[in-house]
């Protein structure tokens, strides 16, 4: 069974807060699938964060990629000897305030879908 | 970048209702989309895949349609664990980046 455990969430200052957030992962092959971020604010839509593609395996350099409201403020990795997503969140702002989701993507006809969701972990922006 | 939009925002229906929401997407994604329920304080669930494929596990009573730009999610009987907000979703490759939808928001009447 497929299991997605967030932490690291918490409340910081706007500005310079800083969080990190951790995704343990288990019950697949960690290191083949892409692994994704999304958050969702209070009553509002899901947001899509960053994604890290799959490293067959390796640890080494897995391309990543960011949605341009968190593009040079934050940073996505994995290690995939511990089985662990990363999402390193510096300069947060109100508007970064959120549940965030670790998911996992599936691979379908070039198509990339989340079928694994972790339960959150909510992280509050706010002076 | 590629927008989703859908509506309604919210509907009102009765148990046994056919259920019928749409998602469109600002240019053609041929048959790229992926719908998700999520009820109130839980996470989301693949409902359906590259936009008429249901996901293992999911009743039957949920199916999708469209390509192009114009796609839907049908519930065929509405049940009382269906009411919950259903979201569309779209990979794109290039520029690699995923989009929601805003949500439709499915009530008791």
């Amino acid at each position: 069974e497929v299991q997605l455990l967030e932490s690291g969430g918490g409340s910081v200052q706007p500005g310079g807060g800083s969080l990190r957030l951790s995704c343990a992962a288990s019950g697949f092959s960690f290191g083949s699938y892409a692994m994704s971020w999304v958050r969702q604010a209070p009553g509002k839509e899901l947001e899509w964060v960053s994604v890290i593609r799959g490293s067959g395996g390796h640890t080494y350099y897995a391309a990543s990629y960011y949605a341009d409201s968190v593009k040079g403020r934050f940073t996505i990795s994995r290690d995939n000897s511990m089985n662990t997503l990363y999402l390193q969140m510096n300069s947060l702002r109100v508007e970064d305030t959120a549940v965030y989701y670790c998911a996992k993507g599936v691979a379908v006809d070039g198509m990339i879908y989340f079928d694994s969701w972790g339960q959150g972990t909510p992280v509050t922006v706010s002076s | 970048a590629i927008q989703l939009t859908q509506s309604p925002s919210s509907l009102s229906a009765s148990v046994g209702d056919r259920v019928t929401i749409t998602c469109r997407a600002s240019q053609d994604i041929r048959k790229g989309l992926g719908w998700y329920q999520q009820k109130p304080g839980k996470t989301p669930k693949l409902l359906i895949y590259g936009a008429s494929s249901l996901e293992s596990g999911v009743p039957s009573r949920f199916s999708g349609s469209g390509s192009g730009t114009d796609f839907t999610l049908t519930i065929s009987s509405l049940q009382p664990e269906d009411f919950a907000t259903y979201f569309c979703q779209h990979f794109n490759s290039y520029p690699f980046l995923f989009a929601f939808g805003p949500g439709t928001k499915v009530d008791i009447k």
